[in-house]
């Protein structure tokens, strides 16, 4: 079975600070993809980005950076200099490649999603 | 590109009601999934679609809920009657079968309350 655990539940900094999002994963495939999503109050899921089981170069997209270490079964979410319109919850995810053990290609398996707030 | 459309974006109904949520996934998207997510919780996967056939609906309370998408587009999600630990968001999503790693796209999702 596929599980994924985003153990810090709510995170409150004040605008400028950095924040890191943890996320650890467990999966049985070989194969596999992880994603982080942004769910801002509005309640849309917005994709961030993905990340595949073969890759594990890091990945910086403004103050958006990422780290996949495959031998810790990590996956976390860094956030620079943060600004109030980052607070949102944020949500890692992953999907499998087979179709076995009460799971299905593209099926996605989330963490329980983590609330960052940003103060002014 | 439009994104995944969903209707009503929010429903109130009493408990043994039934009810109805649509959605248009993003045009070429063969894949479609429903998802329910509980308040504080994270999404997770009702029924997924591979045009018109199920693929994955091992989490569908099959007693209540029933889900179709006829023509392999737009797809509808039925719950009937409603029970108060339905209220959640529904949330539906797409992907393209060329994309490997099948990321999803979501929908605005529908808001329903159950009294």
């Amino acid at each position: 079975a596929q599980k994924v655990t985003q153990a810090q539940t709510e995170i409150s900094v004040v605008e400028k600070e950095d924040v890191t999002l943890d996320c650890v994963y467990e999966t049985r495939d070989t194969t596999y993809y992880l994603f982080w999503y942004k769910q801002p109050p509005s309640g849309e899921l917005v994709f961030l980005i993905r990340r595949n089981s073969f890759d594990e170069q890091n990945e910086i997209s403004g103050r958006y950076s990422w780290n996949f270490q495959k031998s810790t079964s990590s996956f976390n979410f860094t956030i620079t200099a943060s600004q109030v319109v980052d607070s949102a919850v944020y949500f890692c995810a992953l999907s499998g490649t087979t179709n076995a053990g009460g799971t299905s290609y593209g099926k996605l398996t989330f963490g329980q999603g983590t609330i960052l707030t940003v103060h002014p | 590109e439009a994104g995944v459309a969903q209707s009503p974006r929010y429903k109130i109904i009493e408990k043994r009601q039934s009810v109805a949520f649509w959605c248009n996934p993003i045009s070429g998207h063969a894949t479609l999934y429903w998802y329910q997510q509980i308040l504080g919780q994270g999404p997770k996967l009702l029924i997924q679609f591979q045009n018109n056939g199920v693929v994955d609906d091992s989490q569908l309370p099959k007693d209540r809920f029933s889900a179709e998408r006829l023509k392999g587009v737009d797809s509808t999600l039925k719950i009937q009657p409603a029970k108060l630990e339905d209220s959640a968001v529904y949330l539906c999503a797409s992907s393209h079968d060329k994309d490997r790693g099948k990321t999803q796209y979501f929908g605005p999702g529908t808001r329903l309350l159950v009294l």
